[in-house]
């Protein structure tokens, strides 16, 4: 089973592209969030969904947005790419029901120059 | 303003002894608490969690400690093992809430 699957696995972009990353899980998790991953900062949520056409904002959603039109796929783009954006991002997701932790893709590392 | 703390970045541990990683956290409102593990170019993975409702968890050789007075948990392995090389982060949140808040990682080297 694949699990959560994140393409593309690296991404170099010049300041100003826009991209999307993309995320699909194939465990029918209704629970899916996006995280940026920083030096010396750990984790950072930057949105999450709930469902289906359920999407909110994490800690730092500026600069990004994602949508939820299938349980499977959860893409995060990124509108104007800025060398701030230069991390390392993470999907995630998980079954509503009880209190495991979160199922987290293998990353895409992104710079932008 | 840093609501999970993980104050020390770095572990060295003999192996077959006992590493204990720790982890602050202000927010008394968190009251679920997990830990991951992290290799190079991976995911994080889920390795335990516990609620507030308990003051400790046990799965096989990990097992983790809440003190919620002191509002700092910790996570022992016993015994240390080479594959236990990693970075440990800890990770908090209020129940039915699904935003996550991570400390910044503790680098655990098991020394052969």
């Amino acid at each position: 089973n694949a699990g959560v699957t994140q393409t593309p696995k690296f991404q170099v972009l010049k300041t100003g592209q826009s991209m999307t990353l993309q995320c699909a899980q194939d465990m029918n998790h209704e629970y899916m969030s996006w995280y940026r991953q920083d030096p010396g900062m750990g984790l950072r949520l930057i949105h999450y969904s709930v469902g289906a056409g359920i999407t909110d904002q994490g800690e730092v959603p500026n600069g990004y947005n994602v949508s939820r039109s299938t349980t499977e796929d959860f893409p995060l783009r990124l509108l104007s790419a800025a060398p701030s954006q230069t991390s390392v991002y993470f999907c995630a997701s998980r079954a509503p029901r009880g209190r495991g932790g979160y199922t987290f893709g293998s990353g895409t590392r992104l710079t932008v120059v | 303003d840093q609501q999970v703390k993980q104050n020390s970045p770095s572990l060295s541990v003999q192996e077959g002894r006992i590493s204990i990683l720790n982890c602050d956290y202000t927010n008394s409102m968190f009251d679920y608490f997990l830990w991951y593990k992290k290799y190079p170019a991976e995911g994080p993975t889920f390795l335990i969690s516990i609620s507030s409702i308990k003051d400790k968890n046990e799965d096989g050789r990990f097992t983790v400690f809440l003190n919620k007075s002191a509002k700092h948990l910790s996570l022992h392995i016993v015994p240390s093992q080479p594959g236990d090389s990693a970075v440990y982060f800890c990770a908090s949140t209020e129940f039915g809430n699904e935003k996550l808040t991570f400390g910044t990682g503790t680098r655990l080297t098991i020394i052969p």
